[in-house]
């Protein structure tokens, strides 16, 4: 079992709907979550940090953490063709400097 | 603000050549600094981490002595590619973390280099 699982897609979502990308994770442990976005050719870009359970806003973009559940998901409002990415989850274990990623959720936002 | 720079974006060199690509945090202290590599189509692998002053911390399978890396300010990194092949041909990244206003464990990322050896 992979440490932080998301599904590699491709995700197609229709202009104006919501995107949801979800993440699991087998560490209970972890303590912080983190969504980035990576446009092909180029570096992550931090959207969102999770610590605590419940639901997090950021404009159109809700990130929700489950510690019993261990799974964190983001949700994308009102979805643009500029949110055509890849959007990578991670996450930091207790006491540990780095981050473990998943395999990233490729994002297709359809006009 | 948590803004990370990268020089130079993109280098060509021979076999055989080293290259050194610098990763600087222009706003704030970075305490710690990881160096990525990633293939295309491929997730980000972890190469190493250091801390300001500290030798680095390679991963698993990464060359120490191919892959150089010195972290001795708060605010810049360097990554020295040494005697360059061309497998070792790829997008290399830097992320920091640190005195950025928000946790200390959130990484920003640098834009990348693209290094081609040919």
């Amino acid at each position: 079992q992979k440490e932080v699982e998301q599904n590699s897609g491709p995700l197609s979502v229709p202009e104006g709907a919501i995107a949801s990308l979800n993440c699991t994770y087998s560490d209970r442990g972890s303590q912080s979550f983190f969504w980035y976005r990576q446009y092909s050719g180029k570096s992550p870009e931090l959207i969102m940090s999770i610590y605590s359970n419940g639901d997090k806003e950021d404009g159109r973009f809700t990130a929700q953490l489950n510690k019993a559940s261990q799974y964190v998901s983001l949700l994308i409002r009102d979805s643009q063709p500029s949110d055509s990415a890849t959007y990578l989850c991670a996450v930091n274990r207790r006491g540990a400097q780095k981050l473990v990623f998943g395999q990233g959720t490729r994002l297709t936002i359809n006009p | 603000g948590a803004v990370v720079s990268q020089h130079p974006s993109w280098v060509i060199c021979k076999s055989g050549t080293s290259v050194k690509i610098e990763c600087r945090s222009l706003d704030f202290q970075a305490t710690t600094m990881f160096w990525y590599r990633q293939f295309p189509k491929q997730s980000l692998m972890l190469m190493a981490t250091s801390n300001e002053g500290s030798k680095a911390t390679y991963e698993q399978g990464v060359e120490k002595d191919k892959f150089l890396i010195n972290h001795a300010s708060l605010t810049l990194s360097t990554l020295t590619v040494t005697s360059a092949h061309p497998e070792d041909s790829s997008f290399y990244i830097c992320s920091a973390s640190g005195l950025a206003g928000g946790p200390s464990d959130t990484q920003y990322f640098g834009p990348g280099t693209r290094l081609t050896v040919l």
